[in-house]
């Protein structure tokens, strides 16, 4: 069964400097891989996914993430962060062999920007 | 643009209880996902419909059950309330399969506390 592996649970950051928050995924057959951002009381919003083609792929507030097969791995990264950007994360696996896309999530990455 | 309405957005109800929990998609979506998130935990799926046919089924307990209508709402239905009830349920909608758009849009989710 498809798994998700996000290892850090959560990554301080001072505001202004970079960040990787690391996901991977435990099946190497054809998946699309997302990543989602939930602040805190509020719904699940779509940050970036990869469904096929180049493997950097941009999403909206300046987030990219680059799907890597062989590592199967899907490290979310932005290049400078906000007070803003302060929420939870998570990537999710949705296995195309399943029929159904239901997602699979990963335990979520708490980023906290610190000032 | 229209987002997923998801009806209540809290509900308070005590052990034994039944409650229902509603789902309005996307318009033109025709597939509809249920997760539960407890507390400091990621979304777990539940039930998923597409064409008002249940397409897949995942760790939902039996006192649970699920149904999509017509015009493609989807009502979860849970009898019997247990405290270990206590969670998030998010409801997430995507386009027909075959449109090429795997994501899937969440809703604001239904706190649910069973006391």
């Amino acid at each position: 069964a498809q798994s998700v592996t996000q290892l850090d649970s959560q990554v301080p950051v001072f505001e202004e400097a970079p960040v990787e928050l690391r996901c991977n995924y435990s099946s190497s057959v054809s998946v699309y891989l997302f990543w989602y951002v939930q602040y805190p009381n509020q719904g699940l919003q779509l940050l970036l996914k990869y469904l096929s083609g180049s493997t950097l792929v941009k999403g909206i507030n300046g987030f990219e993430a680059e799907f890597n097969k062989s590592q199967t791995s899907f490290h979310l990264r932005k290049p400078s962060v906000h007070i803003s950007d302060t929420a939870e994360y998570f990537c999710a696996v949705s296995d195309r062999g399943s029929g159904t896309y239901k997602y699979i999530f990963g335990t979520g990455t708490r980023l906290k920007v610190l000032a | 643009a229209a987002g997923v309405i998801q009806s209540p957005r809290h509900l308070i109800k005590e052990k034994r209880e039944t409650a229902t929990l509603k789902c309005y998609p996307i318009p033109r979506h025709d597939t509809v996902y249920w997760y539960q998130q407890g507390p400091g935990q990621d979304p777990q799926f539940l039930i998923s419909f597409y064409e008002k046919m249940q397409s897949d089924k995942g760790s939902i307990p039996d006192r649970f059950s699920a149904q999509q209508f017509s015009d493609y709402h989807s009502e979860l239905n849970m009898s019997s309330l247990e405290l270990g009830d206590s969670a998030l349920y998010f409801c997430a909608s995507s386009a027909s399969f075959g449109s090429g758009s795997y994501e899937q849009y969440f809703g604001p989710g239904t706190r649910l506390t069973v006391t």
